[in-house]
């Protein structure tokens, strides 16, 4: 059972290349979510989805647009990459707005 | 957002129990009170949650107080594979924009 799987698990860009984070879950979960991590920070929510066809901003969603035309993946994508979105990002699914979050092992982007 | 307030530092020794405490003093009602942990390198993993009264799992127990404006996470006998941080979180289950909002954590250390 993959659960949650995130690709790339790694990444180097440059500043102002674009690039996309994909975001597959294997549990038939409605909410899906894209988080975040800086060195010695908790996570920041930067956007979520209730459902397929939904998306919603969360704490730090500029500079980052998503998409979920599938109900199994979530993509976050990177229009013009900037030296402070060098980050880890986790992506999430959960079966109910108020269930446990499942979270995938990270993706980690640096920009140069 | 209501906010949690934790130790940024907790220790223990392998096979003793560990209390891990949050506060919580601007709960509203309707907040869960979610438990996750991080481990090196790793995503978080849900560890147990809550709304008013003590909870059990496999992992670990959830004692709230009766107040609701403080809660412990007890792992039962530590071991080398807690040492985590452990973020306390509330979530309100009002609506469709449930969001867990993680602070910094308390990184515990299980000394062997």
């Amino acid at each position: 059972n993959a659960g949650v799987t995130q690709t790339p698990k790694f990444r180097v860009l440059k500043t102002g290349q674009s690039m996309t984070l994909l975001c597959a879950q294997d549990m038939n979960h409605e909410y899906m979510y894209w988080y975040r991590q800086d060195p010695g920070m908790g996570l920041r929510l930067i956007h979520y989805s209730v459902g397929e066809g939904t998306t919603a901003k969360g704490e730090v969603p500029d500079g980052y647009n998503v998409s979920r035309l599938k109900k199994q993946n979530f993509l976050l994508g990177l229009e013009s990459a900037a030296p402070s979105q060098t980050s880890v990002y986790f992506c999430a699914s959960a079966d109910t707005h108020h269930q446990p979050q499942h979270f995938g092992d990270g993706t980690r982007l640096s920009i140069l | 957002d209501a906010k949690t307030t934790q130790p940024n530092s907790m220790e223990s020794n392998e096979e003793e129990p560990v209390h891990l405490p949050c506060n919580h003093s601007t709960i509203s009602g309707t907040d869960y009170i979610h438990w996750y942990r991080q481990l090196p390198s790793q995503g978080p993993e849900y560890v147990i949650h809550g709304l008013t009264s003590n909870v059990n799992n496999r992992m670990a127990s959830l004692a709230i107080a009766e107040d609701r404006k403080s809660s412990t996470l007890i792992l039962h006998r530590a071991t080398l594979r807690d040492a985590a941080v452990y973020y306390c979180i509330l979530g309100n289950s009002g609506g469709s924009n449930y969001k867990l909002t993680f602070g910094k954590g308390t990184l515990l250390t299980v000394n062997p």
